[in-house]
């Protein structure tokens, strides 16, 4: 099936700093979401992307559907403790039929933030 | 504020018991999927529906794991026999999709029943 390659795979940071992790595929995806994981819940989504080339903010995170729809990033600024936790990205394939709605998810980058 | 709800939120159960989770979508949302994650497979599909027909279940083991939908307010994922590997945190997601229409592509998910099989 389908492939994410999500990275980096963990990241330790001071909080403050900002930080920056990606998704790329080697088929095209029509639809890129970031989601966050927080321990003992489910993933919420964070910024859905629709169209490449698009660049969305949420406040501090900003997430960009790659020109090539093979790729996306998320990028948090000034991170803080509550940003803890697991980034997955998740994208459609580019299947068409009723594969809409259908996400491939990325294995997740696990963000540590120290105070 | 609407939410996917899962019952329950951990069962420790023992080899060979049936297993019953149970999940209510987003009132109106006509898709439903089940997903599975582990530390090491992550989060791996295992079955959709749509307007509570199944569209896909290739990801699930046949032997042992089934999923219904008997209205459009429950969706249910059952193991029957239970192993030790089928513990982990079992996940139901729904969504409002229309095919041909990639702005439907999101998914909510709900808190998860984590599995315990002894």
């Amino acid at each position: 099936g389908q492939q994410l390659n999500q990275s980096p795979q963990s990241m330790f940071i001071q909080e403050g700093e900002d930080v920056s992790m990606n998704c790329t595929s080697s088929s095209i995806f029509n639809t890129w979401l970031w989601y966050k994981q927080d321990p003992g819940e489910g993933p919420v989504l964070l910024i859905a992307l629709y169209k490449a080339g698009e660049l969305t903010s949420n406040g501090r995170l900003t997430a960009q559907f790659g020109i090539t729809r093979k790729d996306s990033f998320l990028n948090i600024s000034a991170s803080i403790p509550s940003d803890v936790g697991i980034y997955f990205c998740a994208g459609r394939p580019d299947a068409g039929g009723t594969s809409y709605g259908k996400l491939t998810f990325g294995q997740g980058t696990i963000l540590t933030v120290h105070p | 504020d609407a939410r996917v709800t899962q019952t329950p939120r951990h069962k420790v159960t023992e080899m060979g018991q049936e297993v019953t989770m149970r999940c209510q979508p987003i009132l109106g949302h006509n898709t439903v999927f089940w997903y599975r994650q582990t530390m090491m497979q992550g989060l791996e599909l295992l079955a959709y529906f749509r307007n509570r027909a199944p569209l896909d279940d290739s990801g699930m083991p046949k032997d042992r794991f089934s999923a219904e939908m008997p209205d459009a307010t429950l969706a249910t994922l059952k193991i029957q026999p239970s192993e030790p590997r089928d513990s982990a945190v079992y996940f139901c997601a729904s969504g409002l999709v229309n095919d041909g229409d990639t702005y439907t592509d999101t998914q909510y998910f709900g808190p998860g029943t984590r599995l315990t099989v002894l």
